[in-house]
């Protein structure tokens, strides 16, 4: 079973408009993290943001803004006023105990974003 | 060096040849992680390392796939007989410690191609 779903695959978007990348996962555990990762065509993912499972409030950073409801499992990510430096391939993962002596990141299959000028 | 280094940054080979990947973590990073993006399958995670030793190596495909990590630093990734479906990117990331809060810093990968 898929833990993270990113249903989304492609969005385009017209530069200076909203877009909100949709992320959903599945885990036993209580204590568990999520992340964000965007990773631009040159191809080295950039860390965006983490997020534990004891803390629902929202955040923003700028532009950016995540929000996190456990109630449906939810970790979904907008972008306001959307630029052309936004088009990436966006990555939402979770970080969970493996069984195997590791915390494993499980990605989602990512949404490319491109914001067209 | 200030970022995680992956050598080389492409890799063409033969179907059959052996291969090698290297991976330089962050200096003082003791968590080494390795991963393999490839079309359709998104992110997947192979081995990890924390020091030396690798209490993890469940995402390891196949026992064509090796790696090894001396010192507490550089890692290899080796992969022998290689099959076209071996055809990927290879990421290394490293963490400050290995816990699940623990951010991990990615390599820009090597692109492996067998022919």
């Amino acid at each position: 079973a898929q833990k993270v779903t990113q249903a989304q695959t492609e969005i385009s978007v017209v530069e200076k408009e909203d877009v909100t990348l949709d992320c959903v996962y599945e885990t036993r555990d209580t204590t568990y993290y999520l992340f964000w990762y965007k990773q631009p065509p040159s191809g080295e993912l950039v860390f965006l943001i983490r997020r534990n499972s004891f803390d629902e409030q929202n955040e923003i950073s700028g532009r950016y803004s995540w929000n996190f409801q456990k109630s449906t499992s939810s970790f979904n990510f907008t972008i306001t006023a959307s630029q052309v430096v936004d088009s990436a391939v966006y990555f939402c993962a979770l970080s969970e105990y493996s069984g195997a002596g590791s915390y494993q990141l499980t990605f989602g299959k990512g949404t490319k974003l491109s914001v067209i000028p | 060096g200030a970022g995680v280094s992956q050598s080389p940054s492409n890799k063409v080979t033969e179907k059959g040849k052996d291969v090698e990947l290297r991976c330089d973590p962050i200096s003082g990073h003791t968590a080494l992680y390795w991963y393999r993006q490839s079309l359709g399958q998104g992110l997947e995670f192979l081995i990890y390392f924390q020091g030396n030793s690798a209490p993890d190596k469940s995402g390891l495909p196949s026992d064509r796939f090796s790696a090894e990590r001396t010192g507490g630093s550089v890692s290899t990734l080796t992969i022998q007989r290689t099959q076209q479906e071996d055809s990927a990117v290879y990421l290394c990331a490293s963490s400050a410690g290995s816990g699940p809060a623990n951010e991990q810093f990615f390599g820009p990968g090597t692109r492996l191609t067998v022919l």
